[in-house]
């Protein structure tokens, strides 16, 4: 399975955009990339997720390099409500469709 | 539409006991996989129920079984709990074949094994 690298935390002010790296080296040209929260005391949320071009939704932006290695997930304006953990996933077009969730970037927003 | 529920919220055991945790999955899923996630951790994979048999399981012992019925609500067994099981554990729901293997997480049972 291939594995995701996040930094640990993250700060923002409130207002401001956000973005949010993963560094997925070792993906494979059938995964997906996803990205869920998890707000304190709740089971994880669905964000965004995208293949090859960059993607937009009313939550986010996924950006997503040219080799595929990294992507970037962009809050364009954090509000206190998007204090949050946040997962980038790789998701396999086979076979079963388990997440392999690693231990996300911690954003906090500052008021 | 139906959210993802699960049941109990929080549950306190024993060592060497056995629990049950449910999960009602979303209207029209066929799919069901559950978490478990330790304090501080990412949620870790235990398994996945599509139409009602296994279609893959993470690296968890056979202590841990699940079963899917055909209404596609869902169950965990844990036997013989041992005092790491304690985490929250999550059920997840998704349409196999359907919209991106987008999965609805449901809110979690808090197990603690004493």
């Amino acid at each position: 399975d291939a594995k995701t690298t996040q930094p640990n935390s993250m700060e923002s002010n409130e207002e401001e955009p956000v973005h949010l790296p993963c560094n997925h080296s070792t993906i494979s040209g059938t995964d997906y990339i996803h990205w869920y929260r998890q707000l304190p005391s709740q089971g994880p949320e669905y964000v965004i997720h995208g293949l090859t071009s960059n993607v937009n939704n009313r939550m986010a932006s996924l950006a997503i390099a040219e080799d595929r290695k990294s992507s970037t997930l962009i809050l364009h304006r954090a509000t206190l409500r998007d204090a949050a953990v946040y997962y980038c996933i790789l998701l396999g077009a086979s076979g079963t469709y388990k997440y392999i969730f690693g231990t996300g970037t911690r954003l906090k927003v500052l008021a | 539409e139906t959210g993802v529920t699960q049941s109990p919220t929080h549950l306190i055991k024993t060592r060497g006991q056995q629990v049950t945790l449910r999960c009602s999955s979303q209207s029209g899923h066929n799919t069901v996989s559950w978490y478990q996630q330790a304090l501080g951790q990412g949620p870790q994979f235990i398994f996945q129920y599509y139409r009602e048999e296994e279609n893959g399981r993470g690296n968890f012992p056979p202590r841990f079984s699940g079963l899917q019925f055909p209404n596609y609500s869902s169950e965990l067994n844990v036997n013989a709990l041992e005092l790491d099981d304690s985490a929250l554990y999550l059920c997840a729901s998704s349409l196999l074949g359907g919209k991106a293997y987008e999965q609805y997480f449901g809110p979690g049972t808090r197990l603690t094994v004493t």
